[in-house]
């Protein structure tokens, strides 16, 4: 079955550093989706791409969406203490948008 | 708006039991998935509907149940718990066309022992 696997599973970092998570799927997907879940919270949606190489911003947070729809990557500029959170990639594979599958997740420490 | 709804929010079961995790959605979402989120293994698809009356596996749907009878509510039952079980179980719903991802409920943490 599909997989998606995320690396790494642990950043630590100072503060106003960069950070990236990679994320990497099996087959090919329909979309891939980015969710944030603080500790103790659920996961809570940050943005979807649905193009072949597509690349979105919002604000410090660069993502993008492989030519193959295969990868996807998430890049945090100048990381502050309210980044901290595991970060989620997520996508259904081509043709059943209905199953959503996860990647395990990159949790992100930052150091005042 | 409530958005999605779960309850219990805390259950401890005993081996053996049986159990239903409540999930509701007021958005009209179609499609709606139950995931299970154990430390280091991120979350794990248990069964997922794209509509009322439509259920399908997902990654780990042994030992739980789901039925789909109106598009609001989707219950997640629990056959007969196992300490395997124990997990925090999310609830979530989207629109088919998933513009906006999908929405997660607060979550049940259910311990079986």
């Amino acid at each position: 079955g599909q997989q998606v696997m995320q690396i790494p599973q642990y950043q630590h970092v100072q503060e106003g550093e960069d950070f990236t998570t990679y994320c990497n799927s099996s087959t090919t997907l329909s979309n891939i989706q980015w969710y944030k879940q603080r500790p103790g919270g659920h996961p809570v949606f940050l943005i979807q791409l649905v193009k072949s190489g597509e690349v979105k911003k919002q604000k410090r947070l660069t993502f993008q969406f492989g030519e193959a729809k295969k990868n996807s990557s998430l890049h945090i500029t100048a990381t502050q203490t309210t980044d901290v959170g595991t970060y989620f990639c997520a996508g259904p594979p081509s043709g059943n948008t209905g199953k959503l599958i996860f990647g395990q997740g990159t949790t992100l420490q930052v150091k005042p | 708006n409530a958005g999605v709804t779960q309850t219990p929010k805390f259950q401890v079961l005993k081996t053996g039991q049986s159990m239903t995790l409540q999930c509701a959605q007021d958005m009209n979402h179609e499609y709606m998935s139950w995931y299970r989120q154990d430390p280091g293994m991120g979350l794990r698809l248990i069964h997922y509907s794209v509509g009322a009356g439509i259920t399908d596996q997902g990654e780990v749907p042994n030992g739980y149940n789901v039925s789909r009878s109106t598009t609001e509510d989707f219950p997640l039952r629990l056959l007969s718990a196992a300490p395997s079980q124990t997990s925090v179980y999310f609830c979530a719903s989207s629109y088919s066309r998933q513009s906006y991802g999908y929405t997660f409920g607060s979550g049940t943490r259910l311990t079986v022992v």
